[in-house]
């Protein structure tokens, strides 16, 4: 049963670029959340979504950041115009509806040069 | 606003002994917490969790307490070992939604 996949791993992006993240979550787990981790802090709360549905996004930037979640295929966090302040691990998890056995992937570094 | 906060950032410990890694919360609506343990280049490993509705749980050499009258929260961990190295994170949720919000962690470096 394989976990929460992300990809890729690591991505590099020029100041302007756009980034994007992909996440598929764990069999049998329909919600999906995208955290962002600065180096030597938390997690940070960014987007939780289901198939095709926003639940909740008071963790976006109000500018440049967007996610869906569509009804086939991964999540997608998508980071337009990216800027040297974008550069942190932003992590997926997900989890069944109740919330409970939330799930991590292993992340993906970006990195704006 | 209202947050979850630790009181050490880093913790050194001897292999064999016993770690203790605390956690501070401030949102009196929260009724489910977390333990993550945390490997560089890696995400967030689930520990063990807790409801509000108890003050203790135990796992495998893992125990974690809850004091909702002083909003504390602890790790323990017993015999620790080096591959326990890590930083570890306490994570709660309100209830309100399936969002957690994280403490800054804590780094436990074992010393062999």
């Amino acid at each position: 049963n394989a976990g929460v996949m992300q990809n890729p791993r690591h991505l590099v992006r020029r100041r302007g670029q756009e980034a994007r993240l992909r996440c598929s979550p764990m069999k049998g787990h329909s919600h999906v959340y995208w955290y962002r981790q600065l180096p030597e802090e938390g997690l940070k709360f960014m987007v939780y979504l289901q198939k095709e549905n926003i639940i909740d996004e008071s963790g976006m930037p109000k500018e440049r950041f967007s996610a869906e979640f569509p009804k086939e295929g991964p999540s997608i966090l998508r980071i337009q115009q990216v800027v040297r302040g974008d550069s942190a691990a932003y992590f997926c998890a997900s989890s069944p509806p109740n919330g409970r056995g939330y799930t991590f992937g292993s992340g993906t570094r970006l990195t704006v040069v | 606003g209202e947050s979850v906060g630790l009181h050490l950032p880093t913790l050194s410990v001897q292999e064999g002994d016993n770690s203790i890694i605390n956690c501070a919360y401030s949102n009196s609506a929260s009724d489910y917490f977390i333990w993550y343990k945390q490997e560089s280049g890696k995400g967030p490993q689930f520990i063990i969790d807790i409801r509000s509705n108890m003050d203790k749980r135990q796992g495998q050499r893992v125990t974690v307490l809850l004091n909702k009258t002083v909003k504390h929260l602890s790790l323990q961990i017993a015999a620790t070992q080096p591959g326990d190295s890590a930083v570890y994170f306490c994570a709660e949720n309100t209830g309100a939604g399936n969002m957690l919000t994280f403490g800054g962690g804590t780094r436990l470096m074992v010393k062999p």
